[in-house]
């Protein structure tokens, strides 16, 4: 079974500028997130999809980042423009049903995202 | 108080002994609590989860959940060398947020050989 994708692994840009990260959930998972991952920090939620409509995204700066899930599978996160302080690894992950307590995440490799 | 809260550690152990990570939570109507592993570079696995009070084994890992004291804990036996990474602990909480994982911001495991 094929993990969770994520495209590009790197992207270094100048503040101001935008970016964009790419995810592709593992088959069949009806829920998708994405989070933000500081240096020595904890993974935090920015935003999670049950299929393509949005649970939560209290945590995300909707001034600056914006994300979709067209069709219910793959999700696209953008940053715009991109501050100093958004360096950091964007993770996406993955569960079967996002609905119960117990529902594993499953993530994929990441995005490094340095902003000069 | 922040949701989730570990020591950052370092914490070293030697090869073959027991390493024990320990995890606060905030919030009492919690439902359930994972253990993810993440070496540097690379992204969070999945150790285990628990949501009932006690024990929980998996092979050389034991979880230990204590609802009263909103206390979790991991323990790894016979550690190796290949256990060094930083253990990052999540929980579920209820309610309209159910499924959505609180991290705490890890702590950093060096076994030694």
């Amino acid at each position: 079974e094929a993990g969770v994708a994520q495209s590009p692994r790197y992207k270094i840009i100048e503040k101001r500028q935008s970016v964009a990260f790419w995810c592709n959930p593992i088959s069949g998972h009806a829920t998708l997130y994405w989070y933000q991952q500081i240096l020595g920090q904890g993974p935090k939620l920015l935003i999670q999809f049950q299929n393509n409509g949005v649970v939560d995204d209290s945590q995300l700066p909707k001034d600056r980042f914006s994300a979709e899930r067209l069709k219910g599978v793959d999700s696209t996160l953008k940053i715009q423009p991109a501050k100093l302080e958004d360096s950091a690894v964007y993770l996406c992950a993955s569960s079967l049903v996002g609905t119960a307590s117990t529902d594993t995440q499953y993530f994929g490799p990441g995005t490094r995202l340095t902003v000069l | 108080q922040k949701e989730v809260e570990q020591n950052s550690g370092p914490l070293s152990v030697p090869e073959g002994a027991i390493a024990s990570l320990n995890c606060t939570y905030s919030d009492r109507g919690s439902q359930s609590f994972f253990w993810y592993r993440q070496y540097s570079g690379k992204s969070p696995e999945l150790i285990m989860f628990i949501y009932s009070n006690g024990d929980k084994e998996d092979g050389r890992f034991t979880a230990q959940l204590n609802k009263a004291s909103q206390y979790v804990s991991l323990l790894i036996r016979d550690s190796q060398p290949s256990d060094s990474a930083t253990y990052l602990c999540a929980v579920v909480r209820g309610g309209s947020t159910l499924g959505r994982l609180y991290f705490g911001r890890g702590t950093q495991l060096t076994v030694w050989p």
